[in-house]
């Protein structure tokens, strides 16, 4: 149980066009999902918590107007990269928590590349 | 910042138990110490969690000094496919946010 699965797995896009990331959790309902990003040889910076039916909250520095962030069910949040640049290429990465627990689950990430 | 200090980095041998410690002095009642594991190119794996008492599953054990100030995650019999970044974690449980440090790179050597 408790499995998070990410689509697309990885992503090449031109400069300037929107990419949209799913996150499901697949066996178990998520009233919250987090959404992360990592570049190479460095950790995982959260970017916003998502939070089924209400608006997410970003973490300082992430432009929310870049990101858009959508959880409109309990198992499905979407992260949005507009207008994406080249320096936006990242490793992407989701998070659900179980809701009778204390733990979160993460997906297989998803590497977006923007030439 | 990481509320947590683990070693950069550390070798062990295939079979033999790899003992990964974790410091997190600044600890409070209400937080969790929580392992995660990433792999190359991969999404971060739970192993374990705990509040004050030790934890075991079919992972890995969790040891929690009694002040809480510091834990110890042994993987009793490690293997190649354990090379992984090892992240200690404290936090406050379901829906408090995972805030990652650099973590240990745990090489398993034949």
């Amino acid at each position: 149980g408790a499995v998070v699965s990410q689509h697309p797995s990885w992503v090449i896009c031109k400069s300037g066009t929107s990419v949209k990331i799913e996150c499901r959790s697949l066996d178990f309902q998520a009233t919250t999902m987090f959404w992360y990003r990592q570049f190479p040889k460095q950790s995982l910076m959260l970017m916003a918590t998502s939070n089924e039916g209400s608006k997410a909250t970003y973490e300082q520095g992430v432009e929310k107007d870049k990101f858009l962030i959508n959880h409109a069910s309990l198992t499905l949040s979407t992260l949005t990269v507009t207008s994406a640049h080249p320096e936006d290429s990242s490793f992407y990465i989701c998070s659900a928590g179980l809701q009778a627990g204390e733990t979160q689950y993460f997906g297989p990430g998803t590497r977006l590349l923007v030439l | 910042d990481a509320k947590t200090t683990q070693p950069p980095s550390m070798d062990c041998a295939e079979g033999r138990a790899a003992n990964l410690p974790c410091n997190h002095s600044t600890i409070s009642g209400n937080e969790y110490v929580y392992w995660y594991r990433q792999i190359h190119s991969q999404g971060p794996q739970y192993i374990i969690h705990g509040l004050k008492n030790n934890e075991t599953n079919e992972m890995a054990s969790l040891i929690i000094t009694e002040d809480r100030k510091s834990s110890t995650l042994i993987l009793p019999h490690a293997t190649l496919r354990d090379t992984a970044v090892y992240y200690c974690i404290v936090s406050t449980g379901r829906w408090g946010k995972l805030q990652f440090g650099a973590g240990t790179q745990v090489v398993v050597t034949p």
